[in-house]
């Protein structure tokens, strides 16, 4: 299983864009690369996912560069409501049928003040 | 997203009580999951399964056991619970097309 780390804590400040970054050097060939936001006292909330290069959706940016040891989750102009728990995930992208294993870091608390 | 549902979202027991957390999901996926989430701390596998009659353990130890008869069910039983095992419990599944997981909200159990 992949090792991931991730910072443990960011503050930022409401309007300000977010980077956090993941490292997972043992990423394997298969695994895809998720991140998810977690509220307290809450299941996990799917944000994105991404295998390479760059993926965006309506909420948030993943970068991964060529070697894909690590990945950066970014959050354009973030407000109080995304202060929350994000885990980097890294995991079989499930194109068998082993099923998805997936190694959670520990998470970044990001904390957004006004 | 996926329809999942946990019941009940608190428990408090005491000591010794056999207790089951149910987890079902409308949508047909085969993939379920199990984790353990001490508070202000990270995610744990506790058990996965591929499908009906499919279960096993995760990167995890856990007293508890799992069951899969049913598509739609993937209850996780405690045959004598104790204080250590106070913690939340969240159910997930995979959606077969992309294979990203989904949480349901969770179940917080308090064992005295």
């Amino acid at each position: 299983l992949a090792k991931i780390t991730q910072p443990i804590s960011m503050d930022s400040y409401e309007g300000q864009e977010v980077n956090i970054t993941c490292s997972h050097n043992n990423i394997a060939t298969n695994d895809y690369i998720t991140w998810y936001q977690q509220f307290p006292s809450q299941g996990p909330r799917f944000i994105i996912q991404g295998y390479k290069t760059k993926v965006t959706n309506e909420v948030a940016s993943l970068f991964i560069p060529a070697d894909r040891k690590s990945s950066t989750l970014s959050l354009p102009r973030v407000s109080l409501s995304d202060t929350a728990v994000y885990y980097c995930l890294v995991g079989d992208g499930g194109n068998n049928n082993a099923g998805n294993m997936l190694t959670f870091g520990g998470g970044t608390r990001l904390m957004v003040k006004p | 997203e996926a329809d999942i549902y946990q019941t009940p979202r608190y428990l408090v027991i005491g000591t010794g009580k056999k207790i089951t957390l149910e987890c079902s999901q409308t949508m047909g996926h085969d993939k379920m999951y199990w984790y353990q989430q001490d508070p202000g701390m990270e995610l744990h596998l506790i058990h996965y399964s591929y499908g009906v009659n499919s279960t096993e353990k995760g990167d995890l130890s856990s007293e508890s056991t799992v069951s899969r008869i049913r598509t739609e069910h993937f209850p996780l039983t405690l045959e004598s619970a104790r204080p250590s095992h106070t913690s939340q419990y969240l159910c997930a599944i995979s959606d077969r097309n992309t294979d990203t997981q989904y949480f349901g909200p969770g179940t917080r159990l308090t064992v005295l």
